[in-house]
């Protein structure tokens, strides 16, 4: 079956440490995006990518960094500069950022900072 | 500026009965797209209708349909004859297509909505 997958579902932090969240796809889409969803409020966006190689800063990438290696991969690291990084995490991609597309959401991960 | 507002931020609604979720946007690229998406409670979002602004009907999908307004900027989000599974929190979101080429979505803040026997 063809879809998003992310790992870990749950993740637990100290401060000060950095931690890798995995997203990868095997749709074959292009374009890849990165969500963070706070309780009771909706997404916004932290970084994208559109071709292998290539990605761009959201709205909110300040502690953030990420990598496209591969088409079906776009893995997120929050560091430890940023400040407040509790919080549910959405990978999604769409099979090309030309046209109206829908996007495809893999099912999150809770990261907590302890 | 919030370019997507929803301004209900849960609805209590009986099962089979219609539901209608307020969406309104603001954009002054001539061509954009509105979505509108489910999250459970399990978290994942749920693909459920789009809307494109050169679309000349209002669009339809099974049990949701979309009230588009073009002039008024609003995209309602009609649920018909309501189950028990419909209970989740529901996003607006927007793609311009001309000030935007990436494909970024812009959510609004979502709506609850409960359905109940």
């Amino acid at each position: 079956d063809g879809g998003i997958t992310q790992s870990p579902k749950y993740l637990f932090r100290k401060e000060g440490q950095n931690v890798t969240l995995s997203c990868e796809q095997n749709l074959n889409h292009d374009a890849m995006y990165w969500y963070r969803q706070d309780p009771g409020q909706g997404l916004r966006l932290i970084y994208y990518s559109q071709i292998v190689n290539d990605f761009q800063k959201g709205d909110i990438a300040e502690g953030y960094s990420v990598s496209r290696e591969k088409k079906e991969s776009f893995p997120l690291t929050v560091t430890s500069a940023q400040k407040n990084p509790t919080a549910f995490y959405l990978c999604a991609s769409t099979i090309s950022p030309q046209g109206m597309n829908e996007q495809f959401f893999g099912p999150g991960t809770r990261l907590t900072v302890l | 500026a919030q370019k997507i507002t929803q301004t209900q931020p849960g609805m209590f609604v009986q099962e089979k009965e219609a539901v209608t979720l307020d969406c309104t946007y603001d954009t002054s690229d001539p061509s954009y797209g509105l979505f509108w998406y489910k999250q459970p409670s399990s978290g994942e979002m749920i693909f459920l209708i789009y809307q494109g602004s050169y679309d000349q009907q209002n669009a339809t999908e099974g049990r949701y349909s979309l009230n588009f307004q073009k002039a008024r900027k609003s995209a309602n989000l009609v649920i018909s004859a309501s189950q028990l599974g419909d209970s989740a929190m529901y996003f607006c979101a927007m793609r311009e297509a001309l000030t935007d080429s990436w494909g970024k979505l812009q959510f609004g803040a979502g709506t609850q909505v409960v359905v109940t026997p």
